[in-house]
């Protein structure tokens, strides 16, 4: 089984600001690793996957996130955030194992961006 | 492509009813997943179908069941209503082969109990 934690569920920050969402995984099996962003009456949006390779990922809306096995966990940044940025971010893993996908995700953290 | 669609968006039902929620995958997508999004207990997963069979489940009751056709659309039912079922049900696609991972989600069904 998996468990995801994200260890900050509110995150407030200036606009132009960097920030920094923390997420770490529990798992007795390899995973995958993805961030989803999540607008006001909207579904989830892809930001960016983890599935092998270099541990820096990039993603969509200048977003990029760092794997460490070592530590278990995928923090989320963005050296400059805009309020557009202003949603809810979701950390998900999925087992590399089988054929059925599974996503389990964390809570969530809303990161709110202000002027 | 278009993405995913979820019908309807919006649903307001009575306690001990039953209702259908329907969902259209991504084009060439044969995996579509169901996901219940609650305040109180986050996102959780409902269960997977592939080619028309359901792959994995999640740890739900009976209640709530979900078919595939043949055409890769999805729906799911829950039946016998209950004023705990009010949340956001997303559907989610994906290739569904043995290196697809990656799961894109449609608006979602907002499901009012009532």
């Amino acid at each position: 089984a998996q468990s995801v934690t994200q260890l900050d569920s509110q995150v407030p920050v200036f606009e132009e600001a960097p920030v920094e969402l923390r997420c770490n995984y529990s798992s007795s099996v390899s995973v995958y690793l993805f961030w989803y962003v999540q607008y006001p009456n909207q579904g989830l949006q892809l930001l960016l996957k983890y599935l092998s390779g270099s541990t820096l990922v990039k993603g969509i809306n200048g977003f990029e996130a760092e794997f460490n096995k070592s530590q278990t966990s995928f923090h989320l940044r963005k050296p400059s955030v805009h309020i557009s940025d202003t949603a809810e971010y979701f950390c998900a893993v999925s087992a590399i194992s089988g054929s059925a996908r599974q996503l389990t995700f964390g809570s969530g953290t809303q990161l709110t961006v202000l002027p | 492509k278009a993405g995913v669609t979820q019908t309807p968006r919006y649903l307001i039902k009575t306690r001990g009813q039953q209702v259908t929620l329907s969902c259209s995958p991504i084009s060439g997508h044969r995996s579509v997943s169901w996901y219940q999004q609650t305040p109180g207990q986050g996102l959780q997963f409902l269960f997977e179908y592939f080619s028309e069979t359901q792959r994995n489940k999640g740890n739900f009751p009976g209640r709530f069941s979900g078919r595939q056709f043949s055409n890769s659309r999805s729906e799911m039912n829950v039946s016998t209503l209950e004023l705990g079922d009010s949340a956001l049900y997303l559907c989610a696609s994906s290739l569904g082969g043995q290196s697809s991972y990656e799961q894109y989600f449609g608006p979602g069904t907002r499901l009012t109990v009532t």
